[in-house]
């Protein structure tokens, strides 16, 4: 156990849905961030927050919609999605983010893995 | 790209020391070294990280080159749960620079 907490652990939609992954930390972290991991390949950082503020969009297609409530909650909203964004989904939090960087120790959660048919 | 090069694969005995390479010849004066590793079916674990001096925790040594052009992740007794995909990244502190993780080094435990 991390401290973060990704749900759904597990994901299967199709392409027409609309879906939203949730991921929670109570560990006090200021910033926080979505990965995406496919099938051999890197770690690719998606979208960054800093206190709530979205300081990083990796160029992400727009049926990816993210949204930071709060500095304890973050959401990735999905809709429309391909086949090829079939992957393991991370989200990290770390104390303060410093543009795309980790300032100190990053906790990331375990994942959802979702599955676009 | 990534900015640092491992090893695609390692294997090392039980019990045994165990080094993990990197090179990060295109390292900045504010970049931190981060060493993440990542067991199946987990979320990336922290291990240790960097500037300048070398540093110690409960899990491992990191051995920092002096023109920081390279480090090394110092497993210092091997057991078989540290068998995972050890990432070695450099975390900026410029705004205009983002992590970029390569594809690690699977480490390999024999028993």
């Amino acid at each position: 156990e991390t401290g973060v907490t990704q749900t759904p652990r597990h994901l299967v939609m199709g392409m027409t849905n609309k879906k939203s992954l949730k991921c929670e930390q109570h560990l006090g972290h200021n910033a926080m961030y979505w990965y995406k991991q496919s099938a051999k390949k890197p770690l690719e950082l998606m979208f960054v927050y800093n206190f709530k503020e979205q300081t990083e969009n990796n160029s992400v297609p727009s049926r990816f919609s993210p949204e930071c409530p709060n500095s304890s909650h973050l959401f990735l909203h999905l809709h429309t999605l391909q086949p090829e964004d079939s992957a393991l989904y991370l989200c990290a939090s770390s104390q303060e983010g410093a543009g795309g960087g980790f300032d100190t120790e990053a906790f990331f959660g375990q994942g959802t893995r979702l599955t676009v048919v | 790209d990534a900015k640092t090069t491992q090893p695609n694969s390692m294997e090392s005995n039980e019990e045994e020391p165990v080094h993990l390479p990197c090179n990060h010849s295109t390292i900045s004066g504010t970049d931190y070294i981060h060493w993440y590793r990542q067991l199946p079916s987990q979320g990336p674990e922290y291990v240790i990280h960097g500037l300048t001096s070398n540093v110690n925790n409960r899990m491992a040594s990191l051995a920092i080159a002096e023109d920081r052009k390279s480090s090394t992740l110092i497993l210092h007794r091997a057991t078989l749960r540290d068998a995972a995909v050890y990432y070695c990244i450099l975390s900026p502190m410029n705004r205009d620079d983002k992590i970029i993780f390569g594809k690690g080094t699977r480490l390999h435990i024999l028993p």
